[in-house]
């Protein structure tokens, strides 16, 4: 089955930790997205990458890091940087730049 | 950049009712979408509709892109309709997609 996976489903960070979160597509798509969402709102675009080994700030991405070293694959980092990461995080991916974005089922991290 | 407004942000219907979601955008777009988002949160394509008219089932979309809105209709409404709907849009020039607040809808038996 084609489609985008995200791993975890659910994760807790402690104060001051870094956490990472999974993101894989197999629809052999170029472009890669990460968003956030808070309750009641809409998604934010954090990091997108057109290719392989680039990548672009989206609106929210201090307190984040990515890389882009697979197709496939474009992991999230959340630093200790990040003031406030309790949220759900989607991530998606896309043909091209413009064209239709599909999305993963999402991982909710949670701050303790 | 780019903003997106939709209305009305919360909606209840009673199962078989029918109802028109809307979406304005303050510019030009090449990419509009329209998802629904699951108790889940899974986010689920509906349309990709710049411009045009698409039906889907009970689902039908419409964008004027010259008055800068899009409408997403939602016929014989059922409660597994129920869950937010989201319009998004890519600005020209650009490649991010930018959210509205979403249409909350419930629908009731």
């Amino acid at each position: 089955d084609g489609g985008i996976t995200q791993s975890p489903k659910y994760l807790f960070r402690k104060e001051g930790q870094n956490v990472t979160l999974s993101c894989e597509q197999n629809l052999n798509h170029d472009a890669m997205y990460w968003y956030r969402q808070d309750p009641g709102q809409g998604l934010r675009l954090i990091y997108y990458s057109q290719i392989v080994n680039d990548f672009q700030k989206g609106d929210i991405a201090e307190g984040y890091s990515v890389s882009r070293e697979k197709k496939e694959s474009f992991p999230l980092t959340v630093t200790s940087a990040q003031k406030n990461p309790t949220a759900f995080y989607l991530c998606a991916s896309s043909a091209g730049g413009r064209e239709t974005q599909y999305f993963g089922p999402g991982t909710r991290l949670l701050v303790l | 950049g780019i903003q997106v407004e939709q209305s009305p942000p919360d909606l209840i219907l009673q199962e078989g009712a029918n109802s028109t979601l809307r979406c304005n955008f303050s510019d030009s777009v090449n990419n509009l979408q329209w998802f629904h988002q699951n108790p889940w949160g899974q986010l689920i394509n509906l349309f990709y509709i710049p411009s045009g008219t698409k039906q889907n089932g009970r689902l039908s979309a419409t964008t004027v892109a010259t008055e800068r809105y899009s409408l997403l209709y939602i016929s014989s409404s059922q409660t597994t309709d129920s869950g937010v709907y989201f319009c998004a849009v890519t600005g020209a020039g650009s490649y991010q997609l930018t959210f509205g607040k979403g249409t909350k809808l419930s629908v009731i038996p």
